[in-house]
């Protein structure tokens, strides 16, 4: 079962920041937040992932709680083409077996 | 280049016959896995293979056996198909989680008649 806790869809216009979150209450202090989305058709594409510290990359930005309990993916100027279902999920390092997917949230950037 | 690649993209088949499926990445990655996703767009986890360890989802059918003859490739195959086996099925790799994701392959839809 996943750990994570997601609303079901989200709305963002495009050009505006798409702000995804995410609930992880039950974390354990060895799990990093993974995020993935898949767009329609295609396999998963991971996105980011982070331990504790905000994270930031080319493609989105994570931001993590203090008490690590839930985070935030954000999209800073959305397009058409990150319309996706989004997926938070947690994970230890090392057990690679765990990275088990739930239901995600449906972005749709709408012009 | 195709980082993690399936093939075939499309597989339609009758009941009670065998298939496979093969996967096949570039990474260099040590671990490589066969999720499901089905109709209801759920994926779920069927195998993980690190370093000749399987790991088995307790689910999976014993129907479903993942080969391995290299470290680049992880094919699937399945025996016996039922109709509801028709899903979409990814395969990907990844290397210590703690640096990075897994990746993806484009999947494999399969259509079982």
């Amino acid at each position: 079962d996943a750990k994570t806790t997601q609303p079901t869809s989200m709305d963002c216009a495009e050009g505006r920041a798409a702000n995804l979150p995410c609930n992880h209450s039950t974390i354990s202090g060895n799990e990093y937040v993974y995020w993935y989305r898949q767009i329609h058709s295609q396999g998963p594409q991971y996105i980011i992932h982070g331990l504790k510290n905000n994270e930031t990359n080319e493609m989105a930005s994570l931001i993590i709680t203090e008490d690590r309990k839930s985070s935030t993916l954000i999209l800073p100027h959305a397009t058409l083409r990150d319309t996706a279902v989004y997926y938070c999920i947690v994970c230890p390092a090392y057990n690679t077996d765990k990275l088990i997917f739930g239901t995600g949230t449906r972005l749709q950037v709408f012009p | 280049d195709t980082a993690v690649s399936q093939t075939p993209k499309y597989l339609v088949t009758q009941m009670g016959n065998d298939k496979s499926i093969k996967c096949e990445q570039n990474l260099g990655h040590d671990t490589m896995y066969w999720y499901k996703q089905d109709s209801k767009k759920f994926l779920k986890i069927m195998f993980s293979y690190n370093n000749k360890e399987l790991i088995i989802n307790e689910t999976v059918p014993n129907r479903f056996s993942p080969k391995s003859p290299d470290k680049a490739h992880l094919n699937l195959h399945i025996n016996s198909l039922e109709l509801g086996d028709s899903a979409v099925y990814f395969c990907a790799s990844s290397q210590d989680l703690g640096s990075g994701g897994a990746y993806f392959g484009p999947g494999t839809r399969l259509t079982v008649t």
